[in-house]
């Protein structure tokens, strides 16, 4: 199993510019989640989802769209980038309610820059 | 929401001191607490959880304590090695895909 995986690693976008930051998971996991990671800040929720075609919104939503058409794949969109959107992101799948185990894990994080 | 507080924000300890972090959360009704751990440029790792029908658990030298009334867990480590550098986080939940989480503790072991 490759885990939890993300695509790209580093990204570096002007303002203004969109693109979806990819994430993807083999493990047949029922939740993922999206976090950003900010200095001193610890890890904030974006968005999550509990399975194909149900999404929600976490904690920091603004600026950000998601979906997710299979259990595999959660993939985030900034729509509009801004410079506050400079920040570490980073994908969690966890197994679900049919699993007596909550634990989330993550995958090695996009780097995201927004000039 | 849930707020999780976390201190402190930086620990150095003597290699094989112990050393001790603790955390607040403001929602009664969290009810899963796990602890991950993240080297530098890596992703965070779960290294234990508790759960809040539990007081405390041990693994090795890691050990969580939880107090349900007080609202607030810790996480200690004994025999502390240089391998144990890094950045903790504690987190609170009541459902397990919404992780809030402290802002981290810098730990660093002294050789």
């Amino acid at each position: 199993n490759a885990g939890v995986t993300q695509t790209p690693k580093f990204q570096v976008l002007k303002t203004g510019q969109s693109m979806t930051l990819q994430c993807a998971q083999d493990m047949n996991h029922e939740y993922m989640s999206w976090y950003r990671q900010d200095p001193g800040m610890g890890l904030r929720l974006i968005h999550y989802s509990v399975g194909a075609g149900i999404t929600d919104q976490g904690e920091v939503p603004n600026g950000y769209n998601v979906s997710r058409s299979t259990t595999e794949d959660f993939p985030l969109r900034l729509l509009s980038a801004a410079p506050s959107q400079t920040s570490v992101y980073f994908c969690a799948s966890s197994p679900g309610r049919e699993v007596s185990t909550d634990t989330q894990y993550f995958g090695p994080g996009t780097r995201l820059t927004v000039l | 929401g849930e707020n999780v507080e976390q201190h402190p924000s930086t620990l150095s300890v003597q290699e094989g001191d112990s050393a001790v972090i603790k955390c607040t959360y403001s929602d009664s009704a969290s009810n899963y607490f796990p602890w991950y751990k993240q080297e530098l440029g890596k992703r965070p790792q779960l290294i234990i959880d508790i759960r809040s029908n539990v007081g405390e658990k041990k693994d090795q030298r890691i050990a969580v304590t939880l107090n349900k009334t007080a609202k607030h867990f810790s996480l200690h480590i004994t025999e502390t090695q240089p391998e144990d550098s890094a950045v903790y986080f504690c987190a609170a939940s009541k459902v397990d895909y919404k992780l809030s989480f402290g802002a981290g503790t810098t730990v660093t072991v002294r050789a």
